[in-house]
């Protein structure tokens, strides 16, 4: 079945540098989702994309899908502690009816 | 308008034991979905419902039965518990079919001792 895995699974930065979390998909993506899960929360939806080789921004993130729409980046520049949490990639499975998560990447930021 | 919701927060479960756990959503979504967390390993689907009246598997079902008599309402039900079953529950609902985003409710953590 379909697969989604992300690297790397954990990321210590300290605030004000970068990061970036990358998905690879085992088949082609339809289209490619990220959620962000705060410690002891619940993920919660960023965005949405759709086309090969799009760019999205918001704010001090940045999303990327490949020209092949079989992976994906979330770059979040200087980063800030509010910026900790679990970012998820996710794909559609099953003709639309399901997600397909990836396996996570959680992110500390030190002082 | 309190979108996601669940019930309970907090449960610790004997071996064996069943129990219920309740989504309800006040958004009017036809999607509803069942994930489990576990560390390392992300979201994985346990069962999900396209509509009132349906339900289908997802990638991890066995030893779980769903129900989805309300549209609104979407229910996780253990039959016999197992220490395996310990995990964080979340619910999720989607307003339709489509690439659409899916609204998370804050979660159940279970503990099957």
């Amino acid at each position: 079945g379909q697969q989604v895995m992300q690297i790397p699974q954990y990321q210590h930065v300290q605030e004000g540098e970068d990061f970036t979390t990358y998905c690879n998909s085992s088949t082609t993506l339809s289209n490619i989702q990220w959620y962000k899960q705060r410690p002891g929360g619940h993920p919660v939806f960023l965005i949405q994309l759709v086309k090969s080789g799009e760019v999205k921004k918001q704010k001090r993130l940045t999303f990327q899908f490949g020209e092949a729409k079989k992976n994906s980046s979330l770059h979040i520049t200087a980063t800030q502690t509010t910026d900790v949490g679990t970012y998820f990639c996710a794909g559609p499975a099953g003709g639309g009816n399901k997600l397909t998560f990836g396996t996570g990447t959680q992110l500390k930021v030190e002082l | 308008n309190a979108g996601v919701t669940q019930t309970p927060k907090f449960r610790v479960l004997k071996t064996g034991q069943s129990m219920t756990l309740l989504c309800a959503q006040d958004m009017n979504h036809e999607y509803m979905y069942w994930y489990r967390q576990d560390p390392g390993m992300g979201l994985r689907l346990i069962h999900y419902s396209v509509g009132e009246g349906t339900t289908a598997k997802g990638e991890v079902p066995d030893g779980y039965n769903v129900s989805r008599l309300k549209k609104q309402n979407f229910l996780l039900g253990l039959e016999s518990a197992a220490p395996s079953q310990t995990s964080v529950y979340f619910c999720a609902s989607q307003i339709d079919a489509g690439w659409y985003e899916q609204y998370f409710g804050p979660g159940t953590r279970l503990t099957v001792t």
